[in-house]
């Protein structure tokens, strides 16, 4: 039982490149969640899924897009990188219920020059 | 919008003692959670307890407990007996039982711990 998995763990894009965050949790979980983590800060929502099919904004969404192409997996991409972007970024996912428990994966560490 | 203050950026605690963390918290919703997470080195993102909102009694989870006080929205964490892999940083975090379930995080705070 993996949890929450991420890849990869460390990428480094000079600006103006893509990529593709990969996000996938076997625990069932109805919604799955990206958080980015700016040095000496907190987490903040980008986007989030309640449910398979669906997505929506969260707090910082500008620059991000993603697909819940199934169940079980989540990804977000950064169409045209910028340097603001570079980010610790975490994938999370939730199967509600009375505990409303998020579930983290490992973190992936962006860097763009 | 929901906002979550932690007031103390790092905290120090001698190993066996007891350190408490504050977080206060913004809302108009009267039906919520709020949780501390742990974030050690590795990074790894930690629930380390969890309080929801119409429960009076204050959760506790072996040495952390937590004073939740609804009226004046705040709810801090007390470590007791602290202990050196209780070195991390800690974040506050408010969760809406609504649509989507969101965490709102604080911005954290660092607790060393001293042997």
């Amino acid at each position: 039982n993996a949890g929450v998995t991420q890849t990869p763990k460390f990428q480094v894009l000079k600006t103006g490149q893509s990529m593709t965050l990969q996000c996938a949790q076997d625990m069932n979980h109805n919604s799955m969640y990206w958080y980015r983590q700016d040095p000496g800060m907190g987490l903040r929502l980008i986007y989030y899924s309640a449910s398979e099919g669906t997505t929506d904004k969260g707090e910082v969404p500008n620059g991000y897009n993603v697909s819940r192409l199934n169940k079980r997996e989540f990804s977000l991409r950064l169409e045209s990188a910028a340097p603001s972007q570079t980010s610790v970024y975490f994938c999370a996912s939730s199967g509600g219920g009375l505990l409303n428990e998020q579930f983290f994966g490992p973190g992936t560490r962006l860097t763009v020059l | 919008a929901q906002t979550v203050t932690q007031s103390q950026p790092e905290m120090s605690v001698q190993e066996a003692e007891t350190v408490t963390l504050s977080c206060t918290y913004d809302t108009s919703e009267s039906d919520y959670y709020l949780f501390w997470y742990k974030q050690p080195p590795s990074r790894q993102m930690i629930l380390v307890i969890r309080q929801e909102a119409y429960k009076q009694q204050n959760a506790t989870e072996n040495r952390f407990s937590v004073n939740f006080q609804k009226a004046a929205k705040s709810f801090s964490l007390k470590i007791s007996d602290s202990q050196l892999g209780d070195a991390a940083m800690y974040f506050c975090a408010y969760l809406r039982k609504a649509a989507g379930n969101k965490l709102t995080f604080g911005g954290g705070t660092r607790v060393l711990v001293k042997p």
